[in-house]
């Protein structure tokens, strides 16, 4: 069974653009989170999409959003991007929303860096 | 909100020691689960280790176990026989949605 995969995995903008990201979950998995690595913040939750619609969100600009589709497929968007967005962000998916016991399983992430 | 706090920044080891990785959180839930999971160079990250709050008995994978202590909320990982490829990022995560610690550098000496 295939992982979940990020595409693309490195990417350069320019301040003021804006990004999109995407994730393909594993097959069958409904839920899709969505995550921000800095090394000065460390690995933060953006949020959280079940069978499209979002079921949760973190403490991020409204320049931060995202969606996901009706197969599972989910996207997120960076809007007028700044120096600090520059992050490794990380997508995880699961069978359900909602489960505590149920595993994220993630992808190697898309690098993105803003000059 | 939930916290999680990891005060060990780095960590080092001898190769086939035994090291433990501390982890403290707060929650005002009374039911949730904790993760261990592992990020190696390649970024991926894999869950090393599972924890249910309501489960007294310390969870065991292997090599990796815990050591949770719910009323002093605290969750740590010990990593027996330590190897090569134990050398990575590791955070302790707590559930739902996963809320993050800063995480720990171990390096395994050979």
């Amino acid at each position: 069974k295939a992982g979940v995969t990020q595409t693309p995995r490195y990417l350069i903008k320019t301040r003021g653009q804006q990004v999109t990201l995407s994730c393909s979950p594993i097959s069958g998995h409904r839920s899709v989170s969505w995550y921000q690595q800095t090394p000065g913040q460390g690995l933060q939750f953006l949020f959280e999409y079940f069978s499209e619609t979002q079921r949760n969100k973190g403490n991020f600009p409204g320049r931060f959003s995202g969606r996901q589709f009706s197969n599972s497929r989910s996207e997120m968007n960076v809007s007028t991007l700044e120096l600090g967005d520059s992050a490794l962000y990380l997508c995880a998916s699961s069978p359900t929303t909602g489960s505590m016991n149920t595993e994220a399983f993630f992808g190697q992430g898309t690098r993105l860096t803003v000059v | 909100a939930q916290t999680v706090t990891q005060s060990q920044p780095e960590m080092s080891v001898q190769e086939a020691e035994t090291v433990t990785l501390s982890c403290t959180y707060d929650t005002s839930e009374s039911d949730y689960y904790l993760f261990w999971y592992k990020q190696p160079p390649s970024r991926q990250m894999i869950l090393v280790i599972r924890q249910e709050a309501y489960k007294q008995q310390n969870a065991t994978e292997n090599r990796f176990s815990v050591n949770f202590q719910k009323a002093a909320k605290s969750f740590s990982l010990k990593i027996s026989d330590s190897q090569l490829g134990d050398a990575a990022m590791y955070f302790c995560a707590w559930h739902t949605p996963l809320v993050f610690g800063k995480g720990t550098r171990l390096s395994v000496i050979a």
